[in-house]
């Protein structure tokens, strides 16, 4: 059965504090995302990649950065976490042109 | 602005009617895709249609594409109070396949 996970369901941290999001998948996708969904607009993508070591910007890429070193894994990194970085954190995975199959989503609260 | 907008952005029904969900997107396509998410949840993938396809069937959902007038319908027939999520298109706005890019989605809700 296919599988993403995510590291946490929920996540409470500080103003200032860095934060790491991981993600798994288990199907040898090549494409791996970052989303961030907040009530009213949708998800919006802020990192993906398409191989191990690449990275493209999303739509919303500031405060932000992305590592993937191994192809199964793709973590999200908040530098300097913000009140305003609070929302609901999605991964997903593909092969190229094909459905996205995402994790259980991570709800950050900062405060 | 998104890609792809739903119309309606909330949907009320009784349990055995059918729901009609819209989606319009502002550039080509190679394909267009339809999820559902649970409430809090990730979301799961429903359906996928090619631009060169007009229908696609899976189950109780039917999901129209015309690229001339760049929109899609998802239908789901013969709702059931499970159904209850909210529904998102998604296209792949020309990037070759490396980027999805999803609307605001449509909330249905399906009273029992």
């Amino acid at each position: 059965d296919v599988k993403v996970t995510q590291s946490s369901r929920y996540l409470v941290k500080r103003t200032g504090e860095k934060v790491f999001l991981e993600c798994v998948q288990d199907m040898d996708h090549e494409n791996m995302f970052w989303y961030r969904q907040d009530p009213g607009l949708g998800l919006r993508l802020i990192y993906f990649s398409y191989d191990v070591k690449m990275k493209e910007k999303g739509d919303i890429p500031e405060g932000y950065s992305v590592s993937r070193e191994k192809k199964e894994r793709f973590s999200l990194i908040l530098e300097s976490a913000s009140t305003n970085q609070t929302s609901m954190y999605l991964c997903a995975s593909s092969h190229r042109g094909h459905e996205q199959y995402f994790g259980p989503g991570t709800r950050l609260t900062v405060t | 602005s998104q890609q792809g907008e739903e119309d309606p952005q909330a949907l009320s029904i009784q349990e055995g009617e059918n729901a009609t969900m819209n989606c319009s997107y502002k550039t080509s396509i190679n394909n267009l895709q339809w999820y559902r998410q649970n409430s809090g949840r990730g979301l799961v993938h429903l359906i996928l249609i090619r631009s060169n396809e007009r229908e696609k069937h899976s189950g109780r959902l039917r999901v129209t594409l015309d690229t001339s007038k760049k929109s899609s319908s998802l239908l789901i027939t013969a709702s059931r109070a499970a159904d209850t999520a909210s529904y998102f298109c998604a296209t792949d706005a020309g990037t070759g396949g490396f980027k999805t890019i999803f609307g605001a989605g449509t909330r249905l809700f399906v009273k029992a």
